[in-house]
């Protein structure tokens, strides 16, 4: 099935450095998702966001809603080692509330 | 239970058998989804139960796949004759309100294995 361009796909970086990732796609969405999965577990909403434009922010977390709706990325500040893991962006279309369409993950490593 | 639990954890199977996966959503949860991640892709969507409405099942890949869900319980989702291709993880999810899947919690998944 269709699946978002998600980059970078790892990204190695120091304790305390800030970090971005972002999802492209060919195609609109209504509502941007980020998650994060830790090894062995489902993956955890960290983000939504609903409207074109829309720049919210969770904790160290940052994501936006591009404007064309084909686009979003999330940014984490002064990363820490527990936010190690797999990010994954989904989109959601109209009328499928259910069916995301996932990019493939950038996997963080955090240097302590 | 506390969360969604999904058995076995873990399942090596060799190809051609059937197998059959299990999904205990949260107590009260109306809605179920099934969602398969093959290794280093993203979640694809398979099926989505809604208390006694017909399940969507336009995500499943082939007919080899079937899933089932009584009332608003525990979910099976069987794949007979199982390929290699099959192998992925398989993640469950339950949300309380209708096909809001921004609310719904997964499950740990089921590793499947198949050689």
């Amino acid at each position: 099935g269709q699946q978002l361009n998600q980059s970078p796909q790892s990204m190695f970086i120091q304790e305390g450095e800030d970090v971005s990732m972002n999802c492209t796609s060919s195609s609109i969405f209504n509502t941007w998702l980020w998650y994060k999965q830790d090894p062995g577990e489902g993956p955890v909403l960290l983000i939504a966001l609903y409207k074109a434009g829309e720049l919210t922010s969770n904790g160290r977390l940052t994501a936006q809603f591009g404007i064309t709706r084909k686009d979003s990325f999330l940014n984490i500040s002064a990363s820490i080692p527990s936010d190690v893991g797999i990010y994954f962006c989904a989109g959601q279309r109209s009328g499928s509330n259910y069916k995301l369409t996932f990019g493939k993950g950038t996997l963080l490593t955090v240097n302590p | 239970g506390a969360g969604v639990s999904q058995s076995p954890s873990n399942k090596v199977t060799e190809k051609g058998k059937d197998v059959e996966l299990r999904c205990d959503p949260i107590s009260g949860h109306t809605a179920l989804y099934w969602y398969r991640q093959r290794l280093g892709q993203g979640l694809e969507f398979l099926i989505y139960f809604q208390g006694n409405s017909a399940p969507d099942k336009s995500g499943l890949p082939s007919d080899r796949f079937s899933a089932e869900r009584t009332g608003e319980s525990v979910s099976t989702l069987t794949i007979q004759r199982t390929q290699q291709e099959d192998s992925a993880v398989y993640l469950c999810a339950s949300s309380s309100r209708q096909g809001l899947i921004t609310e719904a919690f997964f499950g740990q998944g089921t590793r499947l294995t198949v050689v």
